[in-house]
C-alpha cells in the first residue's frame, strides 16, 4: 500500500538551529511532492513543491527540500530557525493525475527562544 | 481575492445524527477534495469532485456523501454519525482538474457526542 512516512513527531530545537524533517514515501511510479506547514490557529499552507527538473528546490521562509529518488525521501531543511517556524509541518505526495493526495503524519516542530 | 472558505467553523452533533459541511473554493479553481484530519494524525482524503461528479474515493463508507455545484462550491455529507467521526474536515481546491498544488481552507471541526 502507498504510504508516506515522516520519521519524527515532535521536534523541539533553539533559535538559530539548523532543522531537517525526514519524509520517506512507498510508491514505485512517478510522483509530485510537498511540504506544508500549518502554523498555530492557521490553515495549510503550502511550503514549497517538486514536480521534476532540480531536485533541490527552495520554498518560502528560507526552506529547501531535496528530492532522493533512490531513497524515495523529501526531506526538509532550513539552516536556522526563528521562532516563528513552531508550527506542524506535512509532507505530502500526490500519486495520480487526478490530484489524490498521500499525507504523512506530521510533524511538530517547537522553536524556543 | 478570498481563498478557500469553509462553513461552519465548528459544529457538535449527537451519534446518529446527520451533518453537511460547506465548501467554497478558491477563485479560478474548479476541483474540490475534502479530507478528515484526525488529532495528531495528517489529512485523510475522502473523495474528490470535478466538473459535479465524485471523481474519486478514498476508503470511506458510504456514510460519507458529497456535492458539487455549478459554481464549485461542494458540501460534504455525513449521515449516522459516529463517535470517530470527530475530526477537523478540510476543503481543499486546485485548477486544472486537480493534479497540481491544493489550497486549503480553515477546516470545519466536528465534534460527535
Amino acid at each position: 500500500a502507498q504510504s508516506v512516512s515522516q520519521h519524527n513527531h515532535h521536534v523541539i530545537l533553539s533559535e538559530a538551529a539548523s532543522l531537517e524533517l525526514g519524509c520517506n514515501y512507498s510508491y514505485g511510479g512517478t510522483v509530485n511532492l510537498f511540504w506544508y506547514v500549518q502554523y498555530p490557529g492557521q490553515h495549510l499552507q503550502l511550503l514549497l513543491k517538486y514536480f521534476s527538473g532540480d531536485p533541490l528546490v527552495k520554498g518560502i521562509k528560507g526552506f529547501e527540500a531535496e528530492f532522493i529518488k533512490s531513497k524515495f525521501s523529501f526531506n526538509l531543511r532550513k539552516p536556522s530557525v526563528q521562532w516563528s517556524d513552531t508550527a506542524e509541518y506535512f509532507c505530502a505526495v500526490l500519486t495520480d493525475s487526478w490530484g489524490k493526495f498521500q499525507f504523512g503524519a506530521g510533524t511538530q516542530v517547537v522553536v524556543t527562544p | 481575492d478570498a481563498g478557500v472558505t469553509q462553513s461552519p467553523t465548528h459544529l457538535i452533533k449527537t451519534r446518529g445524527q446527520q451533518v453537511t459541511l460547506r465548501c467554497s473554493p478558491k477563485s479560478g479553481h474548479d476541483t474540490v477534495s475534502w479530507y478528515q484530519q484526525a488529532l495528531g494524525q495528517g489529512p485523510q482524503f475522502i473523495f474528490q469532485y470535478y466538473e459535479e461528479e465524485e471523481r474519486q474515493r478514498g476508503n470511506f463508507p458510504d456514510r460519507f456523501s458529497g456535492h458539487q455545484y455549478p459554481n464549485y462550491s461542494s458540501e460534504l455529507n455525513v449521515n449516522a454519525l459516529l463517535l470517530g467521526d470527530s475530526a477537523l474536515y478540510l476543503c481543499a481546491s486546485s485548477q486544472t482538474g486537480g493534479a497540481d498544488t491544493q489550497y486549503f481552507g480553515p477546516g470545519t471541526r466536528l465534534t460527535v457526542l
